[in-house]
């Protein structure tokens, strides 16, 4: 599986966008860009995930370049609940396991 | 559905004790998976199964036993409690490997070892 490259940490003030980037620049064409998060102590959450077209779900987008090389989630409106580490991974078609490495911490902040 | 749940929530054992940590699902998914994460680090994956009776190794299987009788049921053992074992523990489930899958994982189990 690709590897990810994800900043260590990132603020952001409740109520505005929280954009998360990303970069994955050895992504092969069957691997598809999921992201989830971990607040603190808890099970690690799915968000969304997607191969090459932006998504949207009730949580969040994702947008990834044309060239698939990076994306990046958006959190449309931060809450302070929303405070967690945010984990890129990619993913074979086909896989077993979620690599994950040491992800952002997102600080929403009032 | 409960989803994913786990026991016991927090354990402290002494070197070279055993215990088992559970894990049961009610999402009838054929694959399951454990994980650990040491302190301020990300998940590994320790070992999984794909269905009942078929387990196999992850990246840091050494030191832990897995069984799979049940679609419901992926206990972890640990036989020879080491230091080096401290860490929470993470189950997962999902209903196939493919790609589009979603794991979703348990609440973890925190484990110190003295």
């Amino acid at each position: 599986d690709a590897k990810t490259t994800q900043p260590p940490s990132m603020d952001c003030a409740e109520g505005r966008a929280a954009n998360l980037p990303c970069n994955h620049s050895t992504i092969s064409g069957n691997e598809y860009v999921y992201w989830y998060r971990q607040i603190h102590s808890q099970g690690p959450q799915y968000i969304i995930h997607g191969l090459k077209n932006n998504e949207t779900n009730e949580m969040a987008s994702l947008i990834i370049t044309e060239d698939r090389k990076s994306s990046t989630l958006i959190l449309p409106h931060a809450t302070l609940r929303d405070t967690a580490v945010y984990y890129c991974i990619v993913r074979s078609g086909y896989g077993n396991k979620l690599v994950f490495g040491a992800g952002t911490i997102l600080r929403v902040k009032s | 559905n409960a989803g994913v749940t786990q026991t016991p929530k927090f354990r402290i054992l002494k070197i070279g004790q055993s215990m088992t940590l559970q894990c049961t699902q009610d999402m009838n998914h054929n694959y399951m998976y454990w994980y650990r994460q040491d302190p301020g680090m990300g998940l590994k994956l320790i070992y999984y199964s794909v269905g009942a009776g078929i387990t196999d190794k992850g990246e840091v299987p050494n030191g832990y036993n897995v069984s799979r009788s049940t679609t419901e049921d992926f206990p972890l053992r640990l036989e020879l409690a080491a230091p080096s074992q401290t860490s929470v523990y993470f189950c997962a489930s999902s209903y196939s490997n493919r790609g589009t899958d979603t794991q979703y994982f348990g609440p973890g189990t925190r484990l110190t070892v003295l």
